[in-house]
């Protein structure tokens, strides 16, 4: 069955660097999004994306966070300035199309900021 | 904004049902759905209801949507320990579904306790 991947399972960095968490989308899915759980908190949703542009972002995707869909495949968040505060499970998902409601999700990257 | 509510524990014997109650504040929810997360896994999405529809049955699992009060369950019919995770429930208003973004407003989570 396909699923959503995710890379890397956990990253480290130390504040002030940059951070690129990358996904592999259901391969047939059309919308991608990015969601962030802080530990013991609940799972925010981040931003949308479809055609190649974001479709819908929240208050937290300030201009520290970018996506982009470099190729056919992969959909990668970057955070440009590491905050201690950006450490989470940052979780990607995918949607196939307009008609469908389900969004699937992937296992998730711990980022840890040290 | 939307708000979505749960309980946070819930410990249930071997073979009994569980249920775990969700409240929500948004009156447009046009969707709402239960997510699993196992210890260290990503989220596995179980079961989902459109806000038409009262209740919908999928094996073991059983949700009822009472849209007057806003407020969502999710029964687990002979729960086995491989039941044991953290559900979550989720919801997309209208809002977002007009926005085009099909956010997701999630729940605090219900950490599910199996015990022999």
């Amino acid at each position: 069955e396909p699923e959503v991947t995710q890379t890397p399972s956990h990253q480290v960095t130390q504040m002030g660097q940059e951070v690129i968490l990358r996904c592999v989308p259901i391969s047939n899915h059309l919308y991608f999004y990015w969601y962030r759980q802080i530990l013991g908190q609940k799972v925010e949703f981040l931003v949308s994306f479809y055609n190649n542009e974001i479709s819908e972002k929240s208050e937290i995707f300030d201009d520290q966070f970018s996506v982009e869909r470099p190729d056919g495949s992969n959909f990668t968040l970057k955070i440009r300035s590491t905050k201690l505060e950006d450490s989470a499970m940052y979780f990607c998902a995918s949607r196939k199309d307009r008609g469908q409601s389900e969004q699937y999700f992937g296992p998730g990257t711990r980022l840890t900021v040290t | 904004g939307e708000d979505v509510e749960q309980s946070l524990f819930l410990s249930v014997r071997e073979g009994d049902s569980s249920v775990i109650n969700c409240t929500y504040t948004d009156s447009s929810s046009t969707y709402l759905y239960w997510y699993k997360q196992e210890p260290g896994a990503g989220l596995q999405l179980l079961t989902y209801i459109f806000s038409n529809m009262d209740m919908k049955q999928d094996q073991r699992l059983t949700v009822l949507l009472n849209k007057k009060d806003k407020h969502l369950s999710l029964r687990i019919a002979d729960t086995q320990t491989g039941d044991s995770a953290i559900y979550f429930c989720a919801e997309i208003g209208l809002l977002g579904l007009t926005g085009g973004g099909n956010k997701l407003t999630f729940g605090t989570g219900t950490q599910l306790k199996v015990e022999l």
